[in-house]
């Protein structure tokens, strides 16, 4: 059973902060992703991995960035955290190529910012 | 703008009948589809999938059907039962030149209410 664990279920931090979400999966798969889910707006791509120490921009990638060390782990920050972040964090990893239609998601983290 | 559109933010239907719900998309590149389902507090699970070369996939009490001219799916669940109430989220795969990982785009979910 694919496994997807992200560090916390929910998360306040301040304005100005420096955030960590970290994630970890233990089924070997090259991908990973960050997604952040907003009301009306479903999921939407922040940043993603095909390799370790490879990162591709999403859709929304203003004021994040992504580190990818090792192949089960990827991190992703907010440098300097602001209200509009307030969001809930889901991190996903998958096999690559047509293997990897299917994305396993982890539980999420709820970041409040305030 | 939005290249996966699900129109409806909610759906209730009766236990026991046919719950549809529906996902229309604009960009053609698109070539496989799926359905997640999500419950308050947890990931996405992965509910039932479909290529663009086929128009009807089934399993069980799912059955997806796609339209590719109208660029539109469809999400069936027959019979719908309370556990079924839920989040769903209609998702297009498309290859990007740039590496090798498959990006998903999401709709903006419907959620589903199954009254007992």
């Amino acid at each position: 059973d694919v496994k997807v664990t992200q560090s916390s279920r929910y998360l306040v931090k301040r304005t100005g902060e420096k955030v960590f979400l970290e994630c970890v999966q233990d089924m070997d798969h090259e991908n990973m992703f960050w997604y952040r889910q907003d009301p009306g707006l479903g999921l939407r791509l922040i940043y993603f991995s095909y390799d370790v120490k490879m990162k591709e921009k999403g859709d929304i990638p203003e004021g994040y960035s992504v580190s990818r060390e090792k192949k089960e782990r990827f991190s992703l920050i907010l440098e300097s955290a602001s209200t509009n972040q307030t969001s809930m964090y889901l991190c996903a990893s998958s096999l690559p190529g047509q293997a990897g239609n299917e994305q396993f998601f982890g539980p999420g983290t709820r970041l409040t910012v305030l | 703008d939005q290249q996966v559109k699900q129109n409806s933010p909610s759906l209730s239907v009766q236990e026991g009948r046919i719950s549809i719900l529906n996902c229309d998309y604009t960009n053609s590149m698109f070539d496989y589809f799926l359905w997640y389902k999500k419950y308050p507090a947890e990931g996405p699970t992965f509910l039932i999938s479909i290529s663009s070369i086929k128009d009807k996939n089934e399993d069980g009490r799912f059955t997806v059907f796609l339209n590719k001219s109208a660029k539109h799916l469809s999400l069936h669940i027959v019979p719908s039962q309370p556990g079924d109430s839920a989040v769903y989220f209609c998702a297009a795969i498309w290859n990007p030149s740039s590496g090798s990982a498959r990006q998903l785009t999401f709709g903006s979910g419907t959620q589903l209410t199954v009254l007992p």
